[in-house]
């Protein structure tokens, strides 16, 4: 089984909330890091740390954690949000690095 | 600015070897770890291994372990993957990307990637 696991699809109407969660042992421990992927691109960085936005990244994604769960919470979602988002952190072992499964989040 | 390229696409035989290069540039080569990660077709992202260009250290994937190794040349502030053993399932499109350690622990600049096709 993965060592981070997310929802495989999230939906969400345009200009609500979208909230997108990692789960997994490592991150009673360790903060996640999170990727945007749109198709056919790299993956970008946008959030990091406990809520920290690279340059670039919109005030609308921000991160929280809670026990083994992190997540990323898109506050007023809009049409280019859509993409595969990826967790990131160590895995159950705290000896390698991990991804999560990813979420397809789709902006109706 | 940094920047990563990698080298370009691969088409091997199964059984045979891979070798791809990640040339860095806008940054403190030694200062940094690079990371490689790879995405199968429809798929994930999946975490290969990453090497300290500084002291050469490298953690590799345990699915990957045996296969997998990671190189760095500082002269060059390029780093290599070589995965070995190729089959099918490891036709995937394969990216560098600069590992921040630290306080926090993020991958920050990627590489455009490489695709490498395995078929006979």
């Amino acid at each position: 089984s993965a060592d981070l696991t997310q929802d495989p699809v999230v939906s969400v109407a345009l200009g609500q909330t979208a909230r997108i969660t990692c789960q997994g042992a490592s991150l009673r421990s360790y903060y996640a890091s999170w990727y945007q992927q749109k198709p056919g691109q790299a993956p970008v960085l946008v959030l990091y740390g406990r809520n920290t936005r690279p340059s670039g990244i919109p005030d609308r994604f921000s991160g929280s954690r809670s026990g083994n769960t992190a997540s990323l919470t898109i506050t007023g979602s809009q049409a280019e949000d859509e993409a595969d988002y990826y967790c990131q952190c160590r895995d159950s072992t705290g000896n390698h690095l991990a991804f999560g499964t990813g979420t397809k989040v789709t902006v109706l | 600015q940094v920047q990563l390229v990698q080298s370009g696409p691969e088409l091997k035989t199964p059984g045979a070897s891979v070798k791809l290069s990640c040339k860095t540039s806008g940054f403190s080569f030694i200062d940094y770890h690079i990371a490689w990660v790879r995405q199968a077709p429809g798929q994930g992202l999946e975490y290969m291994g990453w090497i300290s260009p500084y002291n050469g250290n490298t953690n590799y994937a345990p699915n990957l372990q045996g296969r997998v190794s990671l190189t760095t040349d500082t002269s060059t502030s390029t780093a290599y993957m070589e995965l070995k053993s190729l089959t099918s399932d490891d036709t995937a499109i394969y990216y560098c990307t600069r590992w921040v350690t630290g306080m926090n622990y993020y991958f920050d600049y990627w590489a455009q990637g490489t695709l490498v096709v395995v078929s006979s």
